[in-house]
């Protein structure tokens, strides 16, 4: 049983070109968390999404960033057009249950994004 | 505001003793708090949880407290080995203003085992 896989696991990109991350959930799971990772910063949640539903954005930008989590396929993390601000270590984890039921998150390794 | 507090941002201690992280928090209500070992250039990985209406909860080498009344978490390795050095997180859930919980995490405790 796979865990969390996140891929690319390290992705360069110029100022203004697109990012995309993308986060395979533990079989099983369809709760999926995506957390931005600062140098010498704790974890930040961004977003809360379901399949196929975004339940909680409240941690996004609300500019450039958007994300998925389609009915078939892996969960999408997207940046537009990338500024340096953007580099960071991004993290993906889902559940079985939601967080509020008390259970554990399971984390891939991130995807680290440096914006040059 | 809310805010959640690890006694400090790195922690130095002789292998075999017990290492002791603290984790404050204020302004949160948590149902239950948990803890995350990370190691560099990798995503956290659970360890223990514990409910607001446990005292205490042991897993091998590791004990967690907690004590809603002062607001305070502590982690204990006992018997520390330096594959003990990693980063220790905290995190407890909370309400995001946006129709959910959500896990919020301290900034961590860097600990360094030394043989």
């Amino acid at each position: 049983n796979a865990g969390v896989m996140q891929n690319p696991r390290h992705l360069v990109r110029r100022r203004g070109q697109e990012a995309r991350l993308r986060c395979s959930p533990m079989k099983g799971h369809s709760h999926v968390y995506w957390y931005r990772q600062l140098p010498e910063e704790g974890l930040k949640f961004m977003v809360y999404l379901q399949k196929e539903n975004i339940i909680d954005e409240s941690g996004m930008p609300k500019e450039r960033f958007s994300a998925e989590f389609p009915k078939e396929g892996p969960s999408i993390l997207r940046i537009q057009q990338v500024v340096r601000g953007d580099s960071a270590a991004y993290f993906c984890a889902s559940s079985a249950t939601p967080v509020v039921m008390n259970t554990e998150a399971f984390f891939g390794q991130g995807t680290r994004l440096t914006v040059v | 505001s809310q805010k959640i507090e690890q006694n400090s941002e790195a922690l130095n201690i002789q292998e075999g003793k017990t290492a002791t992280l603290t984790c404050n928090y204020t302004n949160y209500s948590p149902a239950y708090l948990q803890w995350y070992r990370q190691d560099p250039g990798r995503g956290p990985v659970f360890l223990l949880l514990i409910r607001e209406n446990e005292k205490e909860k042991r897993k091998e080498r590791l004990k967690v407290t907690f004590d809603t009344t002062l607001k305070q978490s502590l982690f204990h390795i006992t018997a520390s080995q330096p594959a003990d050095s990693a980063t220790y997180l905290c995190a407890l859930s909370s309400f995001s203003g946006a129709g959910s919980y959500q896990l919020t995490f301290g900034k961590g405790t860097k600990l360094s085992v030394i043989p």
